[in-house]
């Protein structure tokens, strides 16, 4: 059974702080994503990986960055948050181009005061 | 620009009722379809998916109707249950080799008892 964690459910920031939120998979997935939920929005793509140590971005990249040091792990970096990135966080992975399937963490709810 | 337009953006219906979702497309490159079911607090997770090769998919009481000259399809469910309320997101994916989906922006269905 696949697993997409995510560290944490809820969180809370001050504006400026440096925010770190991580995923895990277990299922030694190739494709890797960072989505943004909103209500009325939808879910909006952030960035993406195809690989370790290989990102793309994704429609709304402004403010966020990426890491892929292991497989297993991808990390979304607000550098300087601010309040309009308060936000549900999902996370997801995907195993291979011939299955679009993606398999999502539970999210993090995160707000920026 | 929205590639993906979803409605209604709410649905109520009793139990035992069809509610209906309709989703529009406008990139005739994407070529798999699905839909996502969203419990509170939960991440999405795939229902149900159809490629454009096909009119209807049915899995149990979820069916996909795909109209690819109008760019439209749409999620029925048969003697919808008060468990099946929750918020549906229909995507599209075009053979990209990352898998990345272009979401809706949702449809909050509430079943009543």
């Amino acid at each position: 059974d696949v697993k997409v964690t995510q560290s944490s459910r809820y969180l809370v920031k001050r504006t400026g702080e440096k925010v770190f939120l991580e995923c895990v998979q277990d299922m030694d997935h190739e494709n890797m994503f960072w989505y943004r939920q909103d209500p009325g929005l939808g879910l909006r793509l952030i960035y993406f990986s195809y690989d370790v140590k290989m990102k793309e971005k994704g429609d709304i990249p402004e403010g966020y960055s990426v890491s892929r040091e292991k497989k297993e792990r991808f990390s979304l970096i607000l550098e300087s948050a601010s309040t309009n990135q308060t936000s549900m966080y999902l996370c997801a992975s995907n195993g291979s181009p011939e299955s679009y399937e993606q398999y999502f963490g539970p999210g993090t709810r995160l707000t920026v005061t | 620009q929205q590639q993906v337009k979803q409605s209604p953006q709410s649905l109520i219906v009793q139990k035992g009722g069809i509610p209906i979702i309709n989703c529009a497309y406008e990139n005739t490159a994407f070529d798999y379809f699905p839909w996502y079911q969203q419990f509170p607090g939960k991440g999405p997770a795939l229902l149900i998916a159809i490629r454009p090769d096909v009119s209807e998919k049915k899995e149990g009481r979820f069916t996909i109707s795909f109209n690819k000259s109008a760019k439209q399809f749409s999620l029925h469910i048969m003697d919808s249950q008060p468990g099946d309320s929750a918020t549906y997101f229909c995507a599209a994916s075009k053979n990209s080799g990352y898998s990345t989906l272009t979401f809706g922006k949702g449809t909050m269905l509430l079943v009543s008892p």
